[in-house]
Protein backbone atom coordinates (compact mmCIF):
# COMPACT_ATOMS: atom_id res chain seq x y z
CA UNK A 1 0.00 0.00 0.00
CA UNK A 2 1.95 3.16 -1.40
CA UNK A 3 1.66 6.23 0.67
CA UNK A 4 1.03 9.63 -0.40
CA UNK A 5 2.94 10.16 -3.33
CA UNK A 6 4.10 13.77 -4.29
CA UNK A 7 6.31 14.86 -7.20
CA UNK A 8 8.77 16.34 -8.07
CA UNK A 9 10.52 16.08 -5.10
CA UNK A 10 12.73 19.04 -5.89
CA UNK A 11 11.20 22.02 -8.41
CA UNK A 12 13.65 24.77 -9.23
CA UNK A 13 11.87 27.95 -10.81
CA UNK A 14 12.69 31.50 -12.11
CA UNK A 15 10.85 34.23 -10.72
CA UNK A 16 7.57 34.97 -12.26
CA UNK A 17 7.12 31.24 -13.73
CA UNK A 18 4.75 28.76 -12.73
CA UNK A 19 5.39 25.97 -10.29
CA UNK A 20 2.88 23.07 -10.01
CA UNK A 21 2.83 20.62 -7.24
CA UNK A 22 1.22 17.16 -7.78
CA UNK A 23 -0.25 14.80 -4.91
CA UNK A 24 -1.48 11.33 -5.12
CA UNK A 25 -3.10 9.87 -2.05
CA UNK A 26 -3.10 6.65 -0.40
CA UNK A 27 -5.40 4.15 -1.87
CA UNK A 28 -9.00 4.61 -0.26
CA UNK A 29 -8.43 8.24 0.90
CA UNK A 30 -10.65 10.82 -0.23
CA UNK A 31 -9.32 14.35 1.75
CA UNK A 32 -6.29 16.01 0.95
CA UNK A 33 -4.50 18.61 2.23
CA UNK A 34 -2.05 20.86 1.42
CA UNK A 35 0.70 22.28 3.80
CA UNK A 36 4.02 24.54 3.55
CA UNK A 37 6.97 24.47 6.03
CA UNK A 38 9.20 27.32 6.01
CA UNK A 39 12.84 27.13 6.68
CA UNK A 40 13.27 25.97 10.51
CA UNK A 41 9.67 26.81 11.15
CA UNK A 42 6.39 24.33 11.46
CA UNK A 43 3.99 23.54 8.77
CA UNK A 44 0.99 25.91 7.80
CA UNK A 45 -1.98 24.49 6.86
CA UNK A 46 -2.91 25.95 3.47
CA UNK A 47 -5.58 23.76 1.85
CA UNK A 48 -8.57 21.17 2.64
CA UNK A 49 -9.91 19.45 -1.04
CA UNK A 50 -12.14 16.51 -1.74
CA UNK A 51 -12.81 14.78 -4.70
CA UNK A 52 -13.31 18.12 -6.93
CA UNK A 53 -14.39 20.49 -4.34
CA UNK A 54 -12.32 22.82 -2.19
CA UNK A 55 -13.64 22.22 1.35
CA UNK A 56 -11.39 25.11 3.37
CA UNK A 57 -8.82 27.14 1.62
CA UNK A 58 -8.67 29.68 4.85
CA UNK A 59 -4.80 29.23 4.56
CA UNK A 60 -4.48 29.79 1.04
CA UNK A 61 -2.74 33.35 -0.14
CA UNK A 62 -4.82 35.91 -2.01
CA UNK A 63 -3.40 35.82 -4.92
CA UNK A 64 -1.23 33.70 -7.21
CA UNK A 65 -2.16 30.28 -5.28
CA UNK A 66 -4.78 27.37 -6.55
CA UNK A 67 -5.20 23.89 -5.90
CA UNK A 68 -7.98 21.86 -7.40
CA UNK A 69 -8.02 17.70 -6.95
CA UNK A 70 -10.19 16.71 -9.74
CA UNK A 71 -12.19 13.76 -10.52
CA UNK A 72 -9.96 11.50 -12.04
CA UNK A 73 -5.93 12.32 -11.10
CA UNK A 74 -3.89 13.65 -8.23
CA UNK A 75 -4.06 16.74 -6.70
CA UNK A 76 -2.61 20.09 -8.05
CA UNK A 77 -1.07 22.85 -6.08
CA UNK A 78 -0.77 25.77 -8.67
CA UNK A 79 1.16 28.91 -7.99
CA UNK A 80 1.70 31.36 -10.57
CA UNK A 81 4.22 34.09 -10.25
CA UNK A 82 6.34 33.06 -8.28
CA UNK A 83 8.19 35.41 -6.04
CA UNK A 84 11.54 34.36 -3.75
CA UNK A 85 9.21 33.87 -0.48
CA UNK A 86 7.40 30.95 -1.90
CA UNK A 87 10.42 28.97 -1.87
CA UNK A 88 9.34 26.32 0.99
CA UNK A 89 8.92 22.74 1.58
CA UNK A 90 4.87 21.92 0.25
CA UNK A 91 3.57 19.11 2.19
CA UNK A 92 0.91 16.73 0.94
CA UNK A 93 -1.48 15.08 3.66
CA UNK A 94 -4.44 12.68 3.17
CA UNK A 95 -6.54 11.04 5.43
CA UNK A 96 -9.86 8.90 4.95
CA UNK A 97 -11.78 11.18 6.71
CA UNK A 98 -10.47 14.50 8.35
CA UNK A 99 -8.48 12.82 10.99
CA UNK A 100 -5.16 11.12 11.15
CA UNK A 101 -3.17 12.63 8.17
CA UNK A 102 -0.48 11.08 6.22
CA UNK A 103 1.63 13.08 5.31
CA UNK A 104 3.82 12.47 1.45
CA UNK A 105 7.88 13.45 1.57
CA UNK A 106 7.35 16.94 0.32
CA UNK A 107 8.11 18.97 -2.77
CA UNK A 108 11.17 21.62 -2.29
CA UNK A 109 10.11 24.39 -4.36
CA UNK A 110 13.57 27.05 -4.75
CA UNK A 111 12.70 30.11 -6.63
CA UNK A 112 16.09 31.80 -8.13
CA UNK B 1 -4.23 32.79 20.36
CA UNK B 2 -3.78 30.22 17.67
CA UNK B 3 -0.24 29.48 18.16
CA UNK B 4 1.35 25.97 19.77
CA UNK B 5 4.65 26.96 21.59
CA UNK B 6 7.17 24.49 21.43
CA UNK B 7 10.64 24.07 23.41
CA UNK B 8 13.39 23.70 23.23
CA UNK B 9 14.41 24.39 19.84
CA UNK B 10 17.40 21.57 19.76
CA UNK B 11 18.12 18.65 22.58
CA UNK B 12 21.26 16.60 23.10
CA UNK B 13 20.31 13.69 24.63
CA UNK B 14 22.78 10.52 25.32
CA UNK B 15 21.87 7.13 24.24
CA UNK B 16 19.84 5.37 27.18
CA UNK B 17 18.62 8.89 28.42
CA UNK B 18 14.96 10.44 28.74
CA UNK B 19 14.06 13.30 25.98
CA UNK B 20 11.37 15.72 26.95
CA UNK B 21 9.74 18.19 24.86
CA UNK B 22 7.34 20.52 26.22
CA UNK B 23 4.51 22.57 24.56
CA UNK B 24 2.09 25.48 25.29
CA UNK B 25 -0.94 26.97 23.83
CA UNK B 26 -3.87 29.41 24.60
CA UNK B 27 -6.60 28.35 22.81
CA UNK B 28 -9.28 25.92 24.95
CA UNK B 29 -10.97 25.15 22.02
CA UNK B 30 -7.83 22.82 21.16
CA UNK B 31 -8.84 19.16 21.45
CA UNK B 32 -6.68 17.03 19.65
CA UNK B 33 -3.01 17.21 20.85
CA UNK B 34 -0.23 15.04 17.80
CA UNK B 35 2.86 14.61 18.03
CA UNK B 36 4.38 14.27 14.22
CA UNK B 37 8.55 12.96 13.77
CA UNK B 38 9.72 14.06 10.74
CA UNK B 39 13.37 12.88 9.45
CA UNK B 40 15.52 14.65 6.52
CA UNK B 41 13.94 14.77 3.19
CA UNK B 42 10.61 13.34 4.23
CA UNK B 43 7.23 14.13 5.47
CA UNK B 44 6.31 14.33 9.34
CA UNK B 45 5.02 10.76 10.34
CA UNK B 46 2.07 10.57 13.13
CA UNK B 47 3.92 9.50 16.63
CA UNK B 48 1.25 9.26 19.14
CA UNK B 49 -1.49 11.73 20.13
CA UNK B 50 -3.93 12.48 22.60
CA UNK B 51 -7.14 14.19 23.71
CA UNK B 52 -7.88 16.05 27.15
CA UNK B 53 -9.94 13.81 28.43
CA UNK B 54 -6.63 11.91 29.62
CA UNK B 55 -3.95 12.99 31.18
CA UNK B 56 -1.14 10.79 30.11
CA UNK B 57 -0.77 8.10 27.33
CA UNK B 58 1.89 5.51 26.65
CA UNK B 59 3.05 3.81 23.22
CA UNK B 60 6.25 1.68 23.51
CA UNK B 61 8.69 4.12 24.56
CA UNK B 62 6.96 7.44 23.79
CA UNK B 63 4.49 9.14 26.43
CA UNK B 64 2.19 12.07 26.20
CA UNK B 65 1.61 13.54 29.41
CA UNK B 66 -1.39 16.52 28.95
CA UNK B 67 -1.75 19.20 31.49
CA UNK B 68 -5.48 20.77 30.78
CA UNK B 69 -5.11 23.46 33.50
CA UNK B 70 -2.00 24.88 32.47
CA UNK B 71 -2.37 24.18 28.88
CA UNK B 72 0.59 22.24 28.39
CA UNK B 73 1.39 18.94 27.14
CA UNK B 74 4.91 17.06 26.76
CA UNK B 75 6.54 14.52 24.83
CA UNK B 76 8.69 12.01 26.70
CA UNK B 77 10.78 9.61 24.87
CA UNK B 78 12.23 7.09 27.39
CA UNK B 79 15.63 5.14 26.76
CA UNK B 80 16.42 7.30 23.51
CA UNK B 81 18.48 5.94 20.89
CA UNK B 82 20.20 6.96 18.08
CA UNK B 83 17.57 6.06 15.40
CA UNK B 84 15.15 8.55 17.04
CA UNK B 85 17.47 11.65 16.08
CA UNK B 86 14.73 13.71 13.98
CA UNK B 87 12.50 16.86 14.33
CA UNK B 88 9.85 16.34 16.59
CA UNK B 89 6.38 18.67 16.37
CA UNK B 90 3.75 19.30 18.43
CA UNK B 91 0.66 19.87 17.26
CA UNK B 92 -3.19 21.08 18.21
CA UNK B 93 -6.58 20.77 16.48
CA UNK B 94 -10.26 21.98 16.72
CA UNK B 95 -12.43 19.24 16.93
CA UNK B 96 -14.84 20.41 14.11
CA UNK B 97 -11.32 21.11 12.03
CA UNK B 98 -9.42 18.49 12.97
CA UNK B 99 -7.38 18.66 9.88
CA UNK B 100 -6.22 22.02 10.73
CA UNK B 101 -3.46 21.18 12.55
CA UNK B 102 -1.69 24.13 14.14
CA UNK B 103 2.02 22.91 14.61
CA UNK B 104 4.82 24.25 16.75
CA UNK B 105 8.18 25.62 15.18
CA UNK B 106 9.73 21.88 15.98
CA UNK B 107 12.66 21.03 18.22
CA UNK B 108 15.20 19.03 16.81
CA UNK B 109 16.64 15.97 18.48
CA UNK B 110 20.26 14.48 18.38
CA UNK B 111 20.76 11.05 20.55
CA UNK B 112 24.67 10.33 20.88
CA UNK B 113 25.99 6.71 20.45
Amino acid sequence: NAGVMQNPRHLVRRRGQEARLRCSPMKGHSHVYWYRQLPEEGLKFMVYLQKENIIDESGMPKERFSAEFPKEGPSILRIQQVVRGDSAAYFCASSPRDEKLFFGSGTQLSVL
Amino acid sequence: QQQVKQSPQSLIVQKGGISIINCAYENTAFDYFPWYQQFPGKGPALLIAIRPDVSEKKEGRFTISFNKSAKQFSLHIMDSQPGDSATYFCAASIEDSSYKLIFGSGTRLLVRP
